[in-house]
């Protein structure tokens, strides 16, 4: 069975730390891998979306990165503010690419900055 | 990035009335859309898929004459949560992708429909 598991499941941290948050997934054979954020009650905000023959992908603050062959993920976030609380979201789009796969998504991570 | 907008954003019905939730692409002809849940505390669970010009496909332990998705158009789908109990009370978001050219590379969601069924 193709999960997806995000550690920690929460997080509670002082503005301005840098911090890592966690996905591994079970089948390596992924198309693309995405994160997301959501906030309370809200939808979904993508972050970042690595391809399966990326190693990195970086948007300001952010930086998540790939293992395909230990079926890993983290996001990176520096100089984190109380802005970036949310829900943190990791999810897996398994197979070649067929335009019918949906996402995998983790439990997501619980992030709470300190201000 | 390409917009997909959900309607209604939030819904309250009695037992055993049925809802419909409708999901747009905005800018673009949604070629497969998805439909996922989410109980409190969980992850986003994929219901179904729906292709253009063909029946959705659902996943194991969803009650496809329950839920009733019609790709009505390249731009709009809907799920229709029929005879709604309590238990169906969940968040409910779509997403949409075009599969031809670059737009294949990602899926677009919606904002989310808070069902409450009381």
């Amino acid at each position: 069975k193709q999960e997806v598991t995000q550690i920690p499941a929460a997080l509670s941290v002082p503005e301005g730390e840098n911090l890592v948050l966690n996905c591994s997934f079970t089948d390596s054979a992924i198309y693309n891998l995405q994160w997301f954020r959501q906030d309370p009650g809200k939808g979904l905000t993508s972050l970042l979306l690595i391809q399966s023959s990326q190693r990195e992908q970086t948007s300001g603050r952010l930086n998540a990165s790939l293992d395909k062959s230990s079926g890993r993920s983290t996001l990176y976030i520096a100089a984190s503010q109380p802005g970036d609380s949310a829900t943190y979201l990791c999810a897996v789009r398994f197979g070649s690419g067929g335009g019918a796969d949906g996402l995998t998504f983790g439990k997501g991570t619980h992030l709470i900055i300190q201000p | 990035g390409a917009v997909v907008s959900q309607h209604p954003s939030r819904v309250i019905c009695k037992s055993g009335t049925s809802v419909k939730i409708e999901c747009r692409s905005l800018d673009f002809q949604a070629t497969t859309m998805f439909w996922y849940r989410q109980f409190p505390k969980q992850s986003l669970m994929l219901m179904a898929t729906s292709n253009e010009g063909s029946k959705a496909t659902y996943e194991q332990g969803v009650e496809k004459d329950k839920f009733l998705i019609n790709h009505a158009s390249l731009t709009l789908s809907t799920l229709t949560v029929t005879s709604a109990h309590p238990e169906d009370s969940s968040f409910y978001i779509c997403s949409a992708r075009d599969r031809r050219g670059p737009m294949n590379t990602e899926a677009f969601f919606g904002q989310g429909t808070r069902l409450t069924v009381v």
